[in-house]
Formats: C-alpha cells, sequence, structure tokens
C-alpha cells in the first residue's frame, strides 16, 4: 500500500565507495524528484524526471546521476561518494498537470564514514 | 525565481494552547503553496494546500492556513496543539510551470510541552 517507498532507509558506507538508492511510487504520477535534506534539515531539489524525461538537474556534482527506467521508478546513483553526501534523501512524486502537491518517500538516511 | 522564509525556527508552546506559524514567499508569477510535516525520523506529510479559490484552506489534524496575496504570506495556524503536533513544519512553494519543483522554507520545530 506504500505509495512511494525508498530503499534502502539507512545507508552506512565508506569514503570512495558507489552506491544507489532506488524508489517506487504506485500512484500513477508522471512526476518524480529527488530531495535532498541537510543537517540543518534544509530541504533542496536535486532532480525531475517527467515521463522518464529529466527535466530538472539542479547544481548537483557529477557523481549523481539518476535513472528512470520508467514512469514507476527513479533511481539516484551516487559515485565516490564523500563525507559531505552525508544527508537525508527523499524521493516525491506528483501528477503536475492535474494536482502539483508533492507526495514523499520516507527518506534514506546516507552516512558516508 | 521563487523563495520561501519561515520567520520562527523553534516554536514552544504548551499543550491545549493556539499555535501560528509563518511563512512568506517571494515570486514574480502566480504560485502554488504547501505546508509539511515532518514527524522524526519520518519522510513529509502534506498537511494543506493552496491552489486557487477560497484563501482560507483547511487541513488535517486540525490545521488551517491562510494565503494573502498582498501580503505574500501563508500562515499555518492550529487552535489547540496536542503533543502529539511536535515535529517540523515546511512550508513550500511552488510557481506555475512545466516542472513544479518545490522550494521550502527552512523549516520551524514546534515543540508541545505539556
Amino acid at each position: 500500500d506504500t505509495a512511494v517507498s525508498q530503499t534502502p532507509k539507512y545507508l552506512v558506507t565508506q569514503m570512495g565507495n558507489d552506491k544507489s538508492i532506488k524508489c517506487e511510487q504506485n500512484l500513477g504520477h508522471d512526476t518524480m524528484y529527488w530531495y535532498k535534506q541537510d543537517s540543518k534539515k534544509f530541504l533542496k531539489i536535486m532532480f525531475s524526471y517527467n515521463n522518464k524525461e529529466l527535466i530538472i538537474n539542479e547544481t548537483v556534482p557529477n557523481r549523481f546521476s539518476p535513472k528512470s527506467p520508467d514512469k514507476a521508478h527513479l533511481n539516484l546513483h551516487i559515485n565516490s561518494l564523500e563525507l559531505g553526501d552525508s544527508a537525508v534523501y527523499f524521493c516525491a512524486s506528483s501528477r503536475v498537470r492535474e494536482s502539483p502537491e508533492a507526495f514523499f518517500g520516507q527518506g534514506t538516511r546516507l552516512t558516508v564514514v | 525565481a521563487q523563495s520561501v522564509t519561515q520567520l520562527d525556527s523553534q516554536v514552544p508552546v504548551f499543550e491545549e494552547a493556539p499555535v501560528e506559524l509563518r511563512c512568506n514567499y517571494s515570486s514574480s508569477v502566480s504560485v502554488y503553496l504547501f505546508w509539511y510535516v515532518q514527524y522524526p525520523n519520518q519522510g513529509l506529510q502534506l498537511l494543506l494546500k493552496y491552489l486557487s479559490g477560497s484563501t482560507l484552506v483547511k487541513g488535517i489534524n486540525g490545521f488551517e492556513a491562510e494565503f494573502n496575496k498582498s501580503q505574500t504570506s501563508f500562515h499555518l495556524r492550529k487552535p489547540s496543539v496536542h503533543i502529539s503536533d511536535t515535529a517540523e513544519y515546511f512550508c513550500a512553494v511552488t510557481e506555475f510551470s512545466n516542472d513544479y519543483k518545490l522550494s521550502f522554507g527552512a523549516g520551524t520545530t514546534v515543540t508541545v510541552r505539556a
């Protein structure tokens, strides 16, 4: 029944590693997002996909690469992890033409050590 | 470009007392406005939204907010809070566009005490 689900919920990894976070939505939405919440709880958009097409790519290091295999999935791959990448990453989805509010997943807490 | 300012970073309040969280936005075009709540170690849950129509909007858990275009504000209120309302509250804005990305305020921590 979960509307927007992310895996894993917690991720602890060493600097330099490559990791992925997966996101799936079962709401039939056409747009999916990745947001980053830093240690001060500030939320900022990273990427957005509409019908598998990248429409937002904020100022994010090239080490971050989103991939959308279909409208229901948006994964985030991070290469060469750095200490500063530690944050909570939220996936969200919306059906922008009909109702612009975003529905959020539970978040993935990434800790780079 | 759109932006949001939440005027209070922390709001302590006693149980059953009223609470108001202030939010101002900046945009050169028409906007949609939202309030989200984040309970500890959880995701964001939509409390309420203003898309159009009546400027007073009601949301879940007894919250309401009023859109004031002239003052570019969207303040959140609840007449009587419960311990369970202790959480982080975020005001967000999105402009009429093709992407509807949300810009969030810095958040307001509400702590309800008995």
